[in-house]
């Protein structure tokens, strides 16, 4: 599977676009990129997935360059609502008997 | 909705007891997971399930076990509690192998 990095911790001010990019520089050609949220308390809950250039939702916004070496999720606006940890993942849809791996994701602070 | 539903949010037991943690799903979904939660450890795989009375070891299934009877019931089992199993724990569902998972709120269990 492929390996993930992002940053540990992120802070940022309401009203703010937040872009939290995450590294997976051994993405294979069939592996799609997929992030959850998780607030205080509470189980992780998907957000959005995506295989290459951009992908939207109500929610957030995917940007995958061309090499697909790492993917930006990105909030608009961000609220104090929006603190939470953000888990990038990485896998194949064929090798389905494999669950994606969490790793320990992006910590993110929003300030009033 | 989907709803995963864990039997306890907080449970409080003492080294050597026996713990079951229980989980239950309403969507008829096939797939079935136990994650554990640290401070700074993110989520790390248990144990998990793509079908009635099957299992499947996860990243750290050492001291623990689990039981599918049925499709909707995914139980996780410590034969043995020690104080380094204090943790959250968080079972999810997935109606595919490799699709959305769905976190029920999380069990925080203290041994003492």
């Amino acid at each position: 599977l492929a390996k993930t990095t992002q940053p540990i911790s992120m802070d940022s001010y309401e009203g703010q676009e937040v872009n939290i990019t995450c590294s997976h520089n051994n993405i294979a050609t069939n592996d799609y990129i997929t992030w959850y949220q998780q607030f205080p308390s509470q189980g992780p809950r998907f957000i959005i997935q995506g295989y290459k250039t951009k992908v939207t939702n109500e929610v957030a916004s995917l940007f995958i360059p061309a090499d697909r070496k790492s993917s930006t999720l990105s909030l608009p606006r961000v609220s104090l609502s929006d603190t939470a940890v953000y888990y990038c993942l990485v896998g194949d849809r064929r090798r389905g008997n494999t669950p994606l791996v969490f790793g320990k994701g992006t910590r993110l602070s929003v300030i009033a | 909705d989907v709803k995963v539903t864990q039997s306890s949010r907080y449970l409080v037991k003492r080294t050597g007891e026996k713990v079951f943690l229980e989980c239950v799903q309403d969507m008829d979904h096939e797939n079935m997971f136990w994650y554990r939660q640290d401070p700074g450890l993110g989520l790390r795989l248990i144990y998990f399930s793509y079908d009635v009375k099957m299992k499947e070891k996860g990243d750290i299934p050492e001291g623990y076990s689990v039981s599918r009877e049925k499709k909707e019931r995914f139980s996780l089992i410590l034969e043995s509690a020690s104080t380094n199993q204090t943790s959250m724990y968080l079972c999810a569902s997935s109606p595919r192998r490799d699709g959305e998972l769905f976190f029920g709120e999380g069990s925080r269990l203290t041994v003492l």
